[in-house]
């Protein structure tokens, strides 16, 4: 099957530093990826849709400033959470549509990301 | 606005039968999804359906209703390692996914 790597899995750093999450397709390309954050016992809330070589579309309320999304290849979107602070504290999760299914494609989802901010 | 809503939590007993409802109230429909998440693990894919009736994949089975905006995952011979969020989500008239919060079952012995 579909399989998306994320990483780091974990990963603790300082008020104020940059953090960058990566997201791969290991055995598909993937035209679009897709940027989740998830609170305890929330649901998933969508930040931004990634598509390779273009822009990232963000939701409402997202700053784009503070999460840069960069979608170089058909296997790998980028999340940086810049200048962070201790409310980014969050599980963030990407997934990914494989390049030619269309809008009711299956996403497959990575491992998910615990980002600490101390 | 756009809305789904399923129990925050359930409780079932090993070797039982459990059914986690999802009512939706969104623009437009596209598909209804369930997935399983594991706590601190994202969440990995269960069923689909886009079209009214039950779809059966082993244990678990998955039903719809569009016209009452009404699905349902029924999770069969319940095993220990089911306990899980089970998450409901709904594809718009602009294929975005809307997620519901997701209903934590519990599996007691």
């Amino acid at each position: 099957g579909a399989v998306v790597s994320q990483h780091p899995s974990r990963v603790i750093c300082k008020s104020g530093t940059s953090v960058k999450i990566e997201c791969r397709s290991l055995d598909f390309q993937a035209t679009t990826m897709f940027w989740y954050r998830q609170f305890p016992k929330q649901s998933l809330m969508l930040m931004a849709t990634s598509n390779e070589g273009s822009k990232a579309t963000y939701e409402q309320g997202v700053e784009k400033d503070k999460f840069l999304i960069n979608h170089a290849s058909l296997t790998l979107s980028t999340l940086t959470v810049t200048s962070a602070h201790p409310e980014d504290s969050s599980f963030y999760i990407c997934s990914a549509r494989p390049r030619g299914q269309g809008e009711s494609g299956e996403l497959f989802f990575g491992e998910g990301s615990r980002l600490t901010v101390l | 606005g756009q809305n789904i809503d399923q129990p925050t939590e359930m409780t079932a007993t090993e070797g039982a039968i459990v059914q986690i409802n999802c009512t939706y109230q969104t623009s437009g429909f596209n598909g209804l999804f369930w997935y399983q998440q594991h706590a601190g693990e994202a969440p990995t894919f269960l069923s689909y359906n886009v079209l009214d009736g039950l779809e059966e994949k082993g244990r678990f089975s998955s039903f719809l209703s569009r016209s009452k905006g009404y699905s349902y995952l029924l999770l069969k011979e319940l095993q220990m390692k089911d306990s899980a969020s089970y998450l409901c989500a709904v594809k718009d008239s602009n294929y975005q996914l809307i997620w519901g919060a997701g209903t934590k079952l519990i599996i007691k012995p």
